[in-house]
């Protein structure tokens, strides 16, 4: 949903690892949603979308699993790298008042090397 | 090769100046957007142009305003600045409001002084 408060959620991940950012939206209507990743000073980067009638979608490294049955978004990362290092928002896509697009409150991760 | 492209990168002016900020595109996109980012926080939608049809959000202080001359330029005027204005403003063009990925430019970093 809208973000709120001021403190980003963080994980900390040892090189190498899998990583796993979750999301919770907010619109049962929504059909769209994409995770992007954003590094500092930088405007947010597409990494990976998703459909509403799809479940589960692979990229290179990276996978969205979506279930709309509790309204849960979920990012995992394979064999995380110091270069993954970023904030991670996923980002939902209404039909609430025309189509917009709803950002949520974001995921600080951290890779130790 | 730049996409999105935001001047300044980095814009410092004085409580209750008005300011530019100027964002440019090369993917012929239909729709433009503007975002005020704040610090851990998420980009908070502003407003929008789909062609030259503006769509501001409910919530957007009247201080804030937009043009959108051509296809490729849009600009966000602050009429006075105040201080909690001092953000990071993203641009972001999309092929259309529906389930498309945004494209962000790098932004540029406001300092009210």
């Amino acid at each position: 949903g809208e973000s709120v408060g001021l403190h980003l959620p963080t994980l900390s991940v040892q090189e190498g690892d899998n990583s796993i950012i979750n999301c919770a939206y907010s619109n049962s209507a929504s059909d769209y949603f994409i995770w992007y990743k954003q590094e500092s000073g930088k405007g947010p980067q597409f990494i990976i979308d998703i459909r509403s009638n799809m479940d589960k979608r692979q990229g290179q490294r990276v996978t969205v699993l979506l279930n709309k049955t509790v309204k849960h978004l979920s990012l995992q990362i394979a064999a995380t790298q110091p270069g993954d290092s970023a904030v991670y928002f996923c980002a939902e896509n209404t039909p609430t008042g025309g189509f917009k697009t709803i950002f949520g409150a974001g995921t600080r991760l951290f890779v130790k090397a | 090769d730049a996409m999105v492209i935001q001047n300044p990168r980095y814009q410092v002016t004085q409580f209750g100046k008005p300011v530019t900020l100027s964002c440019s595109q090369t993917l012929n996109h239909n729709v433009m957007y503007w975002y005020q980012q704040k610090s851990s926080q998420a980009p908070k939608l502003l407003f929008h142009y789909y062609d030259k049809d503006f769509n501001n959000e409910a919530d957007t202080p009247d201080n804030f305003q937009s043009r959108r001359p051509n296809t490729s330029f849009c600009f966000l005027d602050i009429r006075s600045p105040g201080l909690g204005d001092a953000a990071m403003y993203l641009c972001a063009t999309s092929r259309g409001t529906g389930p498309y990925e945004q494209y962000f430019g790098p932004g540029t970093r406001l300092t009210v002084t």
